[in-house]
């Protein structure tokens, strides 16, 4: 059975500081990553997807991807008290579109 | 991105009835996804909605359960059928836009 696995957390860091969020995935098949980030009582929103080996940037937020590990992650740099959240890793699952498979989230918090 | 809605946003059922969740996109798009977001947990896909053809269940969804209609290109109901308490959850549409996947704000279910 495909899994997503993430640290549940909560994952506390001060403003200003860098969040690293980490994603583990079982299928060595998957080929698309997704980043979602949740607030409380909203729906997923989609922060970050990334395909390749390496890292992409998009502002303060940073995908990093090691498909030999097996082994994504988020960095968000500049933590701000809006970027409390649950972040949810997701994988795509059978054939190239939809069919994502979610870990359960990491509850981030961001002190002031 | 996509333009989803949902209709209705939250509702309160007896248990024994059915609720019809719809769902509308801003254009055309030729997959839709229900998910089901249990409290506390992550996202779990029930099943993928082809305009014109049956809908796709996944392991442990079943259509007489979860009937899914799919009229057309922008326009899809999921139905949760003969409710009890362990079908208060979020249901949430989704869409692909290119590689991206979209949701919906979600329809939050409790079942009394």
């Amino acid at each position: 059975q495909k899994e997503v696995e993430q640290n549940s957390g909560p994952l506390s860091v001060p403003e200003g500081a860098i969040a690293s969020l980490n994603c583990t995935y079982s299928d060595r098949g998957s080929q698309s990553f997704f980043w979602y980030r949740q607030y409380s009582g909203k729906s997923p929103e989609l922060i970050m997807f990334i395909y390749s080996n390496g890292d992409k940037e998009d502002g303060r937020f940073t995908a990093q991807l090691n498909k030999a590990s097996q082994y994504v992650s988020l960095l968000i740099r500049d933590s701000q008290p809006s970027d409390s959240a649950t972040y949810l890793c997701a994988v795509n699952g059978r054939g190239s579109q939809g069919n994502l498979i979610f870990g359960k989230g990491t509850k981030l918090s961001v002190k002031p | 991105s996509a333009v989803i809605s949902q209709k209705p946003s939250r509702d309160i059922c007896q248990r024994g009835t059915s609720l019809t969740i719809q769902c509308q996109v801003d254009s055309q798009v030729t997959m839709m996804f229900w998910y089901r977001q249990q409290p506390g947990q992550s996202l779990t896909l029930i099943a993928t909605a082809n305009q014109g053809s049956e809908a796709t269940y996944e392991s442990g969804f079943v259509i007489d359960k979860f009937p899914i209609s799919r009229p057309n290109l922008t326009f899809s109901t999921l139905t949760v059928s003969n409710m009890s308490p362990e079908d208060s959850s979020i249901y949430l549409c989704s869409v692909d836009r290119g590689s991206e996947q979209y949701f919906g704000p979600g329809t939050r279910l409790t079942v009394t």
